[in-house]
């Protein structure tokens, strides 16, 4: 099936450092939507996108619904030791409103 | 009140038996999901029910049978488990509007260990 291309798969970070992950495709969507999943628990949204160029906060937390509409990133401002997990992007196709996931990216916090 | 609610959490069982993981979903969604996450937590769809019909089904063995008996309950039954089949797998839900669909609302999961 299909998949986005999500990077970078892990990141291993100070705490207090700000975080950037990000979304690619070739293909079109209408919506974006960023998860996160803590251990042993289900993938739990984030910050959903509707529109095109579409910039949402949630605290710390900052997405974008690229201009493009094939991309997304999500931003996480002055890390904290709770921000550890996987982050999952997951976009609906424009062609078929199939909702489609990333990889995921794994972040660590280094004490 | 748990809004996407699967049982069991854990499932230790031997290959070749037969199991069942059930869901059931308070929302009042009417699109419902089964997700398989490997070890490298890839998250891979493996149905999609819509108003108990099935919309999606991905390249899954027909050994994995879903089961939805009305809009909130989406069960999954496994015949003749093998090793691979461990994972963790999470029900999921949304509401499909005008087209889209709404976000969706997993499960905690379920970790099925086959032995």
């Amino acid at each position: 099936g299909q998949q986005l291309n999500q990077s970078p798969q892990s990141m291993f970070i100070q705490e207090g450092e700000d975080v950037s992950m990000n979304c690619t495709s070739s293909s079109i969507f209408n919506t974006w939507l960023w998860y996160k999943q803590d251990p042993g628990e289900g993938p739990v949204l984030l910050i959903a996108l509707y529109k095109a160029g579409e910039l949402t906060s949630n605290g710390r937390l900052t997405a974008q619904f690229g201009i493009t509409r094939k991309d997304s990133f999500l931003n996480i401002s002055a890390s904290i030791p709770s921000d550890v997990g996987i982050y999952f992007c997951a976009g609906q196709l424009y062609s078929n409103y199939q909702l489609i996931w990333g990889a995921g990216t794994k972040l660590i916090i280094k004490p | 009140d748990t809004a996407v609610s699967q049982t069991p959490k854990y499932l230790v069982t031997q290959m070749g038996n037969d199991k069942s993981i059930k869901c059931e979903q308070n929302l009042g969604h009417d699109t419902m999901y089964w997700y398989k996450q490997d070890s490298k937590k890839f998250l891979k769809i493996m149905f999609s029910y819509n108003n108990k019909e099935l919309i999606i089904n991905e390249t899954v063995p027909n050994r994995f049978s879903p089961k939805s008996p009305d809009k909130a309950h989406l069960n999954l039954h496994i015949n003749s488990l093998e090793l691979g089949d461990s994972a963790v797998y999470f029900c999921a839900s949304s509401q499909l509007d005008g087209g889209f669909n709404t976000e969706a609302f997993f499960g905690q999961g379920t970790r099925l260990t086959v032995v």
